[in-house]
């Protein structure tokens, strides 16, 4: 596709749901990102993908949330029970390779937990 | 820990007046990216800088990169209303390939 594209675009969730937010990448792009971003702050790192391999998982703030990339292209964030705390916009993220280049973002996921 | 300061984090300014916005790191670095995000939008790249010194230009906007001090400059010349946006600073620590740590960001308003 022409830019990453994430969906659903909003999402609203009971306390205690879980839910899933999708990534389609660039076609071709190697490396993918998974980002938090509260309102009025910088994004922070979640997690990263190479090609279909979960390098760094870092920055999940829980064991409820879930990433996965299986076939090095979509990748989906999961995130069970949800809480309120979990309110934000998840930012996925591709590029080309290697630690130099630049990434490309999609629109976000804005969730608000309820 | 790195960890990535920018300032000022809201600027109000005038049309066709000059401004800088500045990003500092605490620890070693060998890249430095800057973004662009509109109200509700993604994120938007708008300069890479990867060695000491590098400057690099796109029509208002100028960034430069001084390693030593660990910082970076984001500068704006000659301001129009279409640069009102909040503009992020992105650093990379020498010891990961990939994970980068986001300045809060520099909410700029230029007013006509």
């Amino acid at each position: 596709g022409a830019g990453v594209s994430q969906s659903p675009r909003y999402k609203v969730a009971k306390r205690g749901q879980d839910v899933a937010l999708r990534c389609d990448p660039i076609s071709g792009h190697v490396s993918l990102f998974w980002y938090q971003q509260a309102l009025g702050q910088g994004p922070e790192f979640l997690t990263y993908f190479q090609n279909e391999a979960q390098l760094d998982k870092s920055g999940l703030p829980s064991d409820r949330f879930f990433a996965e990339r299986p076939e090095g292209s979509v990748s989906t964030l999961k995130i069970q029970r949800t809480q309120q705390e979990d309110s934000a916009v998840y930012l996925c993220a591709s590029s080309l390779s290697g630690r130099n280049t630049e990434a490309f973002f999609g629109q976000g996921t804005r969730l608000t937990v309820v | 820990e790195l960890k990535v300061e920018q300032n000022p984090l809201f600027l109000s300014m005038q049309e066709g007046k000059n401004y800088t916005i500045y990003c500092n790191y605490s620890t070693t670095s060998d890249r430095l990216y800057w973004y662009r995000q509109d109200p509700g939008k993604s994120l938007e790249s708008l300069f890479v800088l990867l060695s000491n010194g590098a400057v690099k230009q796109e029509g208002r906007l100028m960034a430069s990169l001084d390693t030593k001090a660990r910082l970076s400059t984001l500068h704006i010349t000659a301001a129009v209303h279409d640069l009102s946006a909040t503009y992020f600073c992105a650093v990379g620590g020498v010891d990961s390939n990939y994970q980068l740590i986001w300045g809060a960001g520099t909410k700029l308003i230029i007013k006509p």
